[in-house]
Formats: C-alpha cells, sequence, structure tokens
C-alpha cells in the first residue's frame, strides 16, 4: 500500500483480555517500529524489527506484551491480560535500513475497561 | 535526564506570522539526528524536517526551518507564513548512534494558528 496501515483504528477491551494489534507497513520497508502514545505524551518506543527479527525489544513495559514479525512484512502486537493503564494509541512505523525517513500509521486507539 | 525537552506546552500565532517552537536535547553522543514532526488531530505523525549532527547548514523545507544550535543543544523549529492547517501538536524527536534507530520524542507543543 501507499502508506502504514494499522488496524484496528480503535479497539476497546476488558480488563484482563488479550488483544492483537496489526501493522502493515509500506511494501519493501525492512525496519519495523512500535511506539505508544499516552494521552498528552510524545510516542514512546517499544520494539524494533529489522526484517523478521526483533533488533531492540528492550522498549516493551513487561512480559504481557509482545510482538512478531514472522516474514518480514506485517507486524502484531499482542498484549495478554490488559490493563487499564495499557489504555493509549499504539503507533507503528517503517522505513528503509539506513534511511532516516520514518512512515507512521494513524495508531489504533485502545481502551482497556 | 529528559533527552529531548519541549518547554512550550502550548502555543498561539496569528496565521501570516511566524512562530518558534522550542526544543533542546540532551545526548554524548557526536552522531545523531533530529527531527520534527506533527501531529493534527487525526492522529498520524508527519515528518516534517531532519538535521544531521554533522550538517553544516541549517535544515530548510518549504515553510519549515530547523534552527541548529549545536553548541547549545537546541534544534528549533521555524514555521514562517503560519496556515490555519498548522494547527497541530508538533513533537521534536532524537535518534542517537547507539540506538537501533529509534526515536526518542519529547512531550510536544501545542500549536493553534488564529484567524
Amino acid at each position: 500500500g501507499a502508506g502504514v496501515s494499522q488496524t484496528p483504528s480503535n479497539k476497546v477491551t476488558e480488563k484482563g483480555k488479550y488483544v492483537e494489534l496489526r501493522c502493515d507497513p509500506i511494501s519493501g520497508h525492512t525496519a519495523l517500529y512500535w511506539y505508544r502514545q499516552s494521552l498528552g505524551q510524545g510516542p514512546e518506543f517499544l520494539i524494533y524489527f529489522q526484517g523478521t527479527g526483533a533488533a531492540d525489544d528492550s522498549g516493551l513495559p513487561n512480559d504481557r506484551f509482545f510482538a512478531v514479525r514472522p516474514e518480514g512484512s506485517v507486524s502484531t502486537l499482542k498484549i495478554q491480560r490488559t490493563e487499564r493503564g495499557d489504555s493509549a494509541v499504539y503507533l507503528c512505523a517503517s522505513s528503509l535500513t539506513g534511511s532516516y525517513g520514518y512512515t507512521f500509521g494513524s495508531g489504533t486507539r485502545l481502551t482497556v475497561v | 535526564a529528559q533527552k529531548i525537552t519541549q518547554t512550550q506546552p502550548g502555543m498561539f500565532v496569528q496565521e501570516k506570522e511566524a512562530v518558534t517552537l522550542d526544543c533542546t536535547y540532551d545526548t554524548s553522543d557526536q552522531s545523531y539526528g533530529l527531527f520534527w514532526y506533527k501531529q493534527p488531530s487525526s492522529g498520524e505523525m508527519i515528518f516534517l524536517i531532519y538535521q544531521g549532527s554533522y550538517d553544516e547548514q541549517n535544515a530548510t523545507e518549504g515553510r519549515y526551518s530547523l534552527n541548529f544550535q549545536k553548541a547549545r543543544k537546541s534544534a528549533n523549529l521555524v514555521i514562517s507564513a503560519s496556515q490555519l492547517g498548522d494547527s497541530a501538536m508538533y513533537f521534536c524527536a532524537m535518534r542517537e548512534a547507539g540506538s537501533a534507530r529509534q526515536l526518542t520524542f519529547g512531550s510536544g507543543t501545542q500549536l493553534t494558528v488564529l484567524p
């Protein structure tokens, strides 16, 4: 596609449930990033993929968060046993390796009730 | 310590006037990059301008310019001839050499352009 696509755009879930957030990057972009943006704050880094592997997952807050990118394109961010504090906008970005041009998606707004 | 500091939570500017959004950064790396993004109410992050730490000239992109003062560790965004469509949240971000290429963002400045 022309841009980075994130689905769903909005997700409401009950505390304790499992959720999956999907990111479809720009075709050919080998680098993929997940960020979390809480209300009134700047995005915070979660995880970076280079190809299929997680090159840096130091931003994942705890072991309830996990992300995969099995074929080096689409990525899924998985959150187990959701908590109200997980409510935020989850942003995905992609880029070509070596480029400083990051393209962001419109995000998934997750609300845990 | 905050790596990116944006001290202006909100700014107002009259249409057609220029406005400066402040950003200071903290890094011990010699090689780093500085970015500005615009985030309208729709939520997507729109890239505006980039400045590399070794770039000697200030970056410019249309109505956007970056006032890079390396010794002061500041990277202020200047928007000339403000338009109503410039009303949005603006984020300064940095990529450090050893950071595996992720960006560190500031807390943002909400810019409102008044007619």
